[in-house]
């Protein structure tokens, strides 16, 4: 299968906890980008990268956020001292140009 | 800023009837795409089409049609014979070209979705 993966593809935590995900995205595409989705809404940009330089980040992304993409490759986005709020779909999409993005399945967070 | 809004919250047709799904969008950019996904039950965001600001051509596919008018800063999408495995989340997207971006844009802003529910 070639195309966009994430895992894990469900994780339960507890408040507090720090979790983190990953993101493997379609291969030689050179931009990535994380999406949070709660229940009812339509995704909501996070973070974006163009090879392994995060360029630019929303202001969705508190401080507890972090996400990487060290080689360019694969990325992870690693959240710390979880809260409730923080339940939900987390997408990320992988893209080779302008104008094209293909999603992976998204990892579903729910913070107990 | 970009928004995009979809008013109709859910729909429910019967198979074969055809539907609507209402966008419409606020840019002050002259240059931009749009964009509409299909989230089935299973979750994973699936493309649909995507169409440039400057192409003024309606489109078809198969059962699929998108009507772009930029005048009243609609994108709609019409399922002609909907059937019960079109049955998903439908969401409506907007794009920056990434010239005018300066190359950090491309970040879709998404709608909030209608949920499109097909019985027999």
């Amino acid at each position: 299968d070639t195309g966009v993966s994430q895992d894990p593809r469900h994780k339960i935590t507890k408040r507090g906890q720090n979790v983190t995900f990953r993101c493997d995205p379609i291969s030689e595409h050179n931009r990535l980008y994380w999406y949070r989705q709660t229940l009812g809404q339509g995704p909501e940009f996070l973070t974006y990268f163009q090879n392994e330089a995060q360029l630019e980040k929303s202001r969705l992304l508190s401080d507890r956020f972090s996400a990487e993409r060290p080689k360019g490759s694969f990325s992870t986005l690693e959240i710390q001292r979880t809260e409730q709020g923080d339940s939900a779909m987390y997408l990320c999409a992988s893209s080779p140009r302008p104008g094209e993005q293909y999603f992976g399945p998204g990892t579903r967070l729910t913070v107990t | 800023a970009q928004k995009v809004t979809q008013v109709q919250t859910e729909i429910s047709v019967v198979e074969k009837e055809d539907v609507t799904l209402d966008c419409v969008y606020e840019t002050r950019d002259t240059t931009y795409y749009l964009f509409w996904y299909k989230q089935p039950p299973s979750g994973e965001l699936v493309f649909l089409i995507r169409r440039n600001s400057f192409d003024d051509q309606n489109e078809i596919s198969g059962r699929y049609s998108w009507n772009f008018q930029k005048s009243t800063s609609s994108f709609n999408f019409t399922i002609t014979a909907s059937q019960v495995v079109d049955s998903a989340v439908y969401f409506c997207a907007l794009t920056l070209s990434e010239a005018v971006g300066g190359g950090t844009a491309s970040k879709l802003t998404f709608g909030t979705g209608t949920r499109l529910q097909v019985t027999l």
